[in-house]
């Protein structure tokens, strides 16, 4: 158990829709970072957020949003749905500033599926 | 772009040892190179880091040649519940973007009884 939760484990939404992703990090913790897996793929990075504001952003569009809040919780919001965001959702917190050396503490994944 | 070159599957027997190779010929002076180990429908779990030379903790082993330009985690006597896909990352800056933080399609590692 790494400490760290997603809600909800699954999701299905259709085309053109909106979704909030909810991830709770470790207490302590003052990093999370998003990721996307779709099925057969490593996990790929959507963003990192610091003290509630953005510090890397991989190759995502800007409809793949967040935000972090102070009490270690955060969302990930994705708008105008399509079919390829169909995927498991990861959030990973760490506890500095986010270092790519420091080890991250994934959670289960929140799995989404579009149609 | 520090990009990693593992294979995609392997097996092996319950207690042999597991020495599973990544390439990164365009690792940079500040990259570190991270491995961590997937099962199906979780996240993944960070097994060790290293940024020369040997590591080793309670699960794995580490080793990195002078050029760094490759590395091999070592899992010793392996058993069933090791089966799982592992991932080689390699990256150093804060944040790291998508360089830092990306992780490839990883190394299915099947062991077999």
């Amino acid at each position: 158990e790494t400490g760290v939760t997603q809600s909800p484990t699954h999701l299905i939404k259709t085309r053109g829709q909106q979704v909030t992703l909810r991830c709770s990090s470790q207490s302590g913790h003052n990093t999370v970072s998003w990721y996307q897996q779709a099925l057969g793929q490593g996990p790929q990075f959507i963003f990192q957020y610091y003290r509630e504001e953005e510090n890397g952003r991989g190759n995502f569009p800007p409809r793949f949003s967040g935000l972090q809040f102070p009490n270690y919780s955060s969302e990930l919001n994705v708008n105008a749905l399509e079919l390829d965001d169909s995927a498991l959702y990861l959030c990973a917190s760490s506890p500095g500033a986010g270092a790519y050396q420091e080890t991250q503490y994934f959670g289960p994944g929140t799995r989404l599926l579009v149609l | 772009l520090a990009k990693t070159t593992q294979p995609i599957s392997m097996d092996s027997y319950e207690g042999q040892e597991v020495n599973i190779t990544c390439s990164h010929n365009n690792i940079a002076t500040n990259d570190y190179i991270t491995w961590y180990q997937q099962f199906p429908s979780q996240g993944p779990r960070f097994i060790i880091q290293g940024y020369k030379t040997k590591v080793t903790n309670e699960v794995a082993s580490l080793f990195i040649p002078a050029d760094r330009k490759s590395s091999t985690l070592s899992l010793p006597r392996v058993s069933l519940s090791d089966t799982a896909v592992y991932y080689c990352l390699v990256g150093g800056l804060p944040g790291g973007g998508a360089d830092g933080l990306t992780f490839g399609k990883g190394t299915h590692l099947i062991i077999q009884p």
